[in-house]
């Protein structure tokens, strides 16, 4: 079965400190995905997703990127964070045959800046 | 920007009874999916039911259905017998060229 991992659960960092936050799937081959920012008593911004090792596409223009290393493996990375970054960080992942397949999510990382 | 919509923040329901999440989308796609959400409080994202645009019959699972209107751009997810444990947020998603939008949401309270 497929399984999704993120990490870190929680992370407390200072302004102007980088960022990496990690996501890798398991059990499947190939997954478009994706990282979601979640502001507090907000609804999910899509931030980056991904259909292809290298392939990133970006809807916010904003303090964060994004890179596909590996197949399975999504990085979400700021060279300096701002308090604005502050939020919940959701990665998730669908099957590749297009846009008829449900998203399924890892655990979050809140991230608060200070 | 193609968007969805949740028009109702915050909606309330007593146990057992019925309550619609009313959800308005906007796309220029003929080939799209529709989704509904359950965020609960542990915030691990639960896909509930999904619609597929280019069939009429609204998708139905268990106690949760959908009122899906096309022409109207609408998906209204209709929950009935409500339990505790449908208390969370609900988000309302468009899936259309690897793009998954999701709507701001609806905090849903279920009363004993």
């Amino acid at each position: 079965s497929q399984t999704i991992h993120q990490w870190p659960a929680t992370l407390v960092q200072p302004v102007g400190s980088p960022l990496s936050l990690e996501c890798t799937v398991e059990g499947t081959s190939n997954p478009n995905l994706y990282w979601y920012r979640q502001a507090a008593g907000r609804g999910l911004q899509l931030l980056f997703y991904s259909v292809g090792i290298g392939q990133i596409s970006s809807e916010v223009p904003q303090n964060l990127s994004a890179s596909r290393p590996q197949d399975r493996q999504f990085i979400l990375s700021s060279k300096k964070l701002l308090l604005s970054d502050s939020g919940f960080y959701l990665c998730a992942w669908s099957a590749s045959r297009g846009s008829g397949t449900e998203a399924f999510f890892g655990q979050g990382t809140r991230l608060t800046v200070v | 920007a193609q968007t969805v919509t949740q028009s109702q923040p915050e909606m309330s329901v007593q146990e057992a009874e019925t309550v619609t999440l009313s959800c308005t989308y906007d796309t220029s796609e003929s080939d799209y999916y529709l989704f509904w959400y359950k965020q609960p409080p542990s915030r691990q994202m639960i896909l509930v039911i999904r619609q597929e645009a280019y069939k009429q019959q609204n998708a139905t699972e268990n106690r949760f259905s959908v009122n899906f209107q096309k022409a109207a751009k609408s998906f209204s997810l209709k929950i009935s017998d409500s339990q505790l444990g449908d208390a969370a947020m609900y988000f309302c998603s468009r899936g259309s060229n690897y793009k998954l939008t999701f709507g701001k949401g609806t905090l849903l309270t279920v009363n004993p």
